[in-house]
């Protein structure tokens, strides 16, 4: 099942610059996009998300953008800092309702050096 | 902050025995979900569970597994007999509301180890 790919296992970047983390699917059925950060022995938390009619959507230093032609969403965290050093997760949603279940990307390490 | 709470955070199990994982949503949200990652893979669903019954299951989820809303407060996850393939984190989630803009929050986990 590969509906949500995260191509990059890794990214490395200096503190201050702009991490860019990428996420590509194929169910065009999706309607929401989520990512979620994870620590070692932690569960994934929460981060931002993006409805499939909007294409951007900003919370603070983090910004989601969604090409819905190119089936391609794309995490940016300006500037990075060393604590935002995880494993970041894509994950789609479909339609409303009781399920809503999250199909998961396999996960970018990012690691910003100070 | 409200958080889900699993326990315990690791299990070690002999295969062919009954193992439970627990869980303490939110206590104001009403859609709940068990997934799994098996070490190196990705993060797998395997059951919603709403208004006290199953809204979806995967294929992963065969007649081993069973999940239980026993008091109003407990989510648990019940492996019937363990097998050595069953060895994962499993993480249970929580959702408030059906819309679609109230993610789901997770816990930290349950490591099961099979021997």
């Amino acid at each position: 099942d590969q509906q949500v790919k995260q191509n990059s296992p890794s990214l490395s970047v200096q503190e201050g610059r702009i991490s860019i983390l990428n996420c590509d699917y194929t169910n065009s059925m999706f309607d929401y996009f989520l990512w979620y950060k994870k620590y070692p022995a932690e569960g994934p938390t929460f981060l931002i998300s993006i409805s499939s009619i909007k294409d951007k959507n900003e919370d603070g230093r983090f910004t989601v953008f969604l090409n819905k032609s190119a089936k391609h969403l794309s995490l940016h965290i300006v500037p990075s800092q060393p604590g935002d050093s995880a494993v970041y997760f894509c994950a789609a949603s479909g339609n409303g309702g009781a399920t809503n279940k999250l199909i998961f990307g396999t996960g970018t390490l990012l690691a910003v050096q100070p | 902050e409200p958080e889900v709470t699993q326990t315990p955070s690791h299990q070690v199990t002999q295969m062919g025995q009954e193992v439970i994982l627990r869980c303490v949503p939110i206590s104001n949200h009403l859609y709940f979900y068990w997934y799994r990652q098996i070490l190196g893979q990705k993060v797998e669903f395997l059951v919603s569970f709403y208004n006290n019954e199953i809204s979806e299951k995967s294929e992963i989820f065969d007649d081993q597994f069973s999940v239980e809303r026993p008091d109003g407060s407990n989510f648990t996850l019940k492996i019937r007999s363990t097998k050595l393939e069953d060895s994962a984190m499993y993480f249970c989630a929580s959702r408030q509301g059906s819309n679609s803009n109230q993610p789901q929050h997770f816990g930290d986990g349950t490591r099961l180890s099979i021997l």
